[in-house]
């Protein structure tokens, strides 16, 4: 079982659309990154999360610590939004290893 | 632009060869990790050096080596290539361990 689940796996939307892409593990971290990479390969980090709740333009991560849990939210998709989301945590007995969602491909139609 | 540099963008190498992937990280940032990204598997961590040390290690094969110099930046050497080493390589930095990560655009490896 990997330690960290991501859903959807393949994910297609309408532009404007309101997206959700979530995120589970399954041991105690430190924090947690959600990364875009664009169709090129390109990395972008998102977000760094430990607690709470951020918010970056149409972009909101949350994460919930006690449920294990972690969601991105994507306002008003635009097909610019199409991208391969990956969560990723860091955690468990060394705290600089790090441990990849699978992603979720994002497909957003204009 | 993440500020953190990898040469070279592509190489093509033969099996049994061996090969030095470099990064630079971003200015200040003293962490640097390795990732490989291959299509059947995503992205798989491979090793993490702070401030010259190693701190972290993930899946890297006994084939895979790499050091961080003085001056912070990296290198990933691997050697004895097999065909399933093709991916793409990315290096990523942060200030520290538990920072906001900057990633480079990734050097892409063909074993023919």
């Amino acid at each position: 079982k990997n330690e960290v689940e991501q859903s959807p796996q393949n994910l297609t939307a309408q532009e404007g659309e309101f997206i959700t892409i979530n995120c589970s593990y399954s041991v105690g971290i430190s924090a947690l990154h959600w990364l875009q990479q664009h169709p090129g390969g390109g990395i972008v980090s998102l977000f760094m999360l430990s607690s709470g709740k951020k918010k970056h333009g149409r972009l909101i991560a949350t994460i919930n610590i006690q449920e294990k849990h972690s969601s991105l939210h994507i306002t008003a998709s635009h097909p610019r939004d199409s991208a391969v989301y990956i969560c990723v945590w860091r955690g468990g007995t060394s705290y600089g290893k790090l441990t990849f969602g699978q992603g979720t491909i994002l497909t957003v139609h204009p | 632009d993440s500020g953190v540099t990898q040469t070279p963008k592509h190489l093509i190498t033969a099996t049994g060869q061996r090969v030095t992937l470099r990064c630079s990280p971003r200015s200040g940032d003293l962490s640097v990790y390795w990732y490989q990204q291959s299509l059947d598997q995503g992205l798989q961590f491979l090793i993490q050096y702070y401030n010259g040390e190693e701190r972290a290690k993930g899946n890297i094969l006994e084939r895979f080596s790499a050091q961080q110099f003085p001056d912070l930046h990296s290198e990933l050497n691997l050697s004895s290539l097999e065909l399933g080493d093709s991916a793409l390589y990315f290096c990523a930095s942060s200030v520290e361990f538990n920072s906001p990560l900057h990633f480079g655009n990734g050097t892409r490896l063909t074993v023919t």
